[in-house]
């Protein structure tokens, strides 16, 4: 089982700032995700890479960016907040190798912009 | 555009009845099967994933894979209130795509 991490785990914030969602794993998994998810609905990609300086747009248009310098760290930006980034952000990973595209999750952040 | 269809629920079942959850997918190149369970308010987790066509047991849950009519079902024996939740259906195209498309979900109530 994969040990992911992810801080902060509630953030209230106001609008036009910049916020970072943190994510890292220490299973020295090469891919990694981000989905977001509002209340009730299905998981959107966002952000992916298969490796460190490696980073995909997933199929959610999204105003944020990420970047990938180390293997185990997988860091989310919003540059400028606004209402419409409320939602929970969750992070994954899953191992190098065919067959193992078993994802693994982290707890996740909910995120409040008012 | 790739596709995995679940049917929403609520579905409804009795303390101690089987379960069963059903999940289509629209590419047949689809090579790997997975069955998420997730909380209202947390994360998925893994319950178990599929390559082969045929059953798999693991516990009370047995996924099935028919590839040739691109379904796979989760079913879950002697139902308990704590399996309530809401269950993801996820495919990998394999093939060097490590993505998976993701069904919405079936809610599931276990009804004391």
């Amino acid at each position: 089982e994969a040990d992911i991490y992810q801080t902060p785990r509630y953030l209230v914030i106001g609008t036009g700032k910049k916020i970072t969602l943190e994510c890292s794993q220490t299973m020295g998994h090469d891919k990694m995700y981000w989905y977001q998810q509002d209340p009730g609905m299905e998981l959107h990609l966002i952000h992916y890479s298969y490796g460190v300086n490696s980073t995909e747009k997933g199929d959610l248009s999204s105003e944020s960016t990420v970047s990938r310098i180390r293997t185990e760290h997988f860091p989310l930006t919003l540059e400028s907040a606004r209402p419409s980034h409320t939602s929970q952000y969750l992070c994954a990973s899953s191992e190098r190798g065919t067959g193992q595209e078993t994802q693994y999750f982290g707890p996740g952040t909910r995120l409040l912009v008012l | 555009q790739k596709e995995v269809e679940q049917n929403s629920g609520p579905l409804s079942v009795p303390e101690g009845a089987i379960a069963s959850l059903n999940c289509t997918y629209s590419d047949r190149g689809s090579q790997s099967f997975f069955w998420y369970r997730q909380y209202s308010g947390k994360s998925p987790e893994l319950i178990m994933f599929i390559y082969s066509n045929g059953d798999k047991e693991d516990g009370r849950f047995t996924a099935q894979l028919n590839k040739a009519s691109q379904y796979v079902s989760l079913l879950i024996r002697d139902s308990q209130p704590s399996d309530s939740a809401t269950y993801l259906c996820a495919v990998a195209l394999g093939g060097g795509n490590y993505q998976l498309i993701w069904g919405a979900g079936t809610k599931l109530i276990i009804k004391p």
